[in-house]
């Protein structure tokens, strides 16, 4: 069965701290997301990477940092934790586009939990 | 980028078809249309992919007329266990043979009752 770990279901942090979220697929997908998840706003694309040492700039940045130095590890980072950062985190992988270009099934992890206080 | 318009929330009932439409004006020749479906305290999950036309699979059809301008997930029969939050998505491809990125709308609530 195809699986996303993400390291910590609940986490509570307080202004300020440098907080990571780890997240570990075994599916050999290139392919590696960050979302956070707010009430009435959906799912936001964060980060994303397509191969080991590559990332690229979701639509909401700021204020995060990733890390992919194993094809199967995808760590967010939170420089310095701050209470609008309070969120459901949500990582996701998934396989290339598709011999006809359609586009892999996202896989997601259970979801991390992030209080900031 | 295309984005996507859907309803914030329907009512059903159980044993009755749900259709959730979704607007996506900007698709791009390459995108494919794909919908995932979400539980509370759980990550998305997929349900159906399609480019054109109609597919079905064991769970859901998806219904894309010919300008690909929108989309219809139709649920056969629903259950109280299909109350969830159903999202549109339209990939796009970042360069030829690249990945997709992929983006969220905020979803449309489904809530069925018995």
């Amino acid at each position: 069965d195809v699986k996303v770990t993400q390291s910590s279901r609940y986490l509570v942090k307080r202004t300020g701290e440098k907080v990571f979220l780890e997240c570990v697929q075994d599916m050999d997908h290139e392919n590696m997301f960050w979302y956070r998840q707010d009430p009435g706003l959906g799912l936001r694309l964060i980060y994303f990477s397509y191969d080991v040492k590559m990332k690229e700039k979701g639509d909401i940045p700021e204020g995060y940092s990733v890390s992919r130095e194993k094809k199967e590890r995808f760590s967010l980072i939170l420089e310095s934790a701050s209470t609008n950062q309070t969120s459901m985190y949500l990582c996701a992988s998934s396989s290339g586009p598709g011999l006809a270009g359609e586009v892999g099934e996202l896989f997601f992890g259970e979801g991390s939990r992030l209080t900031v206080l | 980028l295309a984005k996507t318009t859907q309803p914030i929330s329907m009512d059903s009932y159980e044993g009755q078809e749900v259709n959730i439409t979704c607007s996506h004006n900007n698709i791009a020749t390459n995108d494919y249309i794909t919908w995932y479906q979400q539980f509370p305290s759980q990550g998305p999950r997929f349900i159906i992919q399609g480019y054109k036309t109609k597919v079905t699979n064991e769970v859901a059809s998806l219904f894309i007329p010919a300008d690909r301008k929108s989309s219809t997930l139709s649920l056969p029969r629903v259950s109280l266990s299909d109350t969830a939050v159903y999202y549109c998505l339209v990939g796009v491809r970042l360069f030829s043979g690249g990945y997709n990125k992929l983006i969220f709308g905020a979803g449309t609530r489904l809530a069925v009752h018995p």
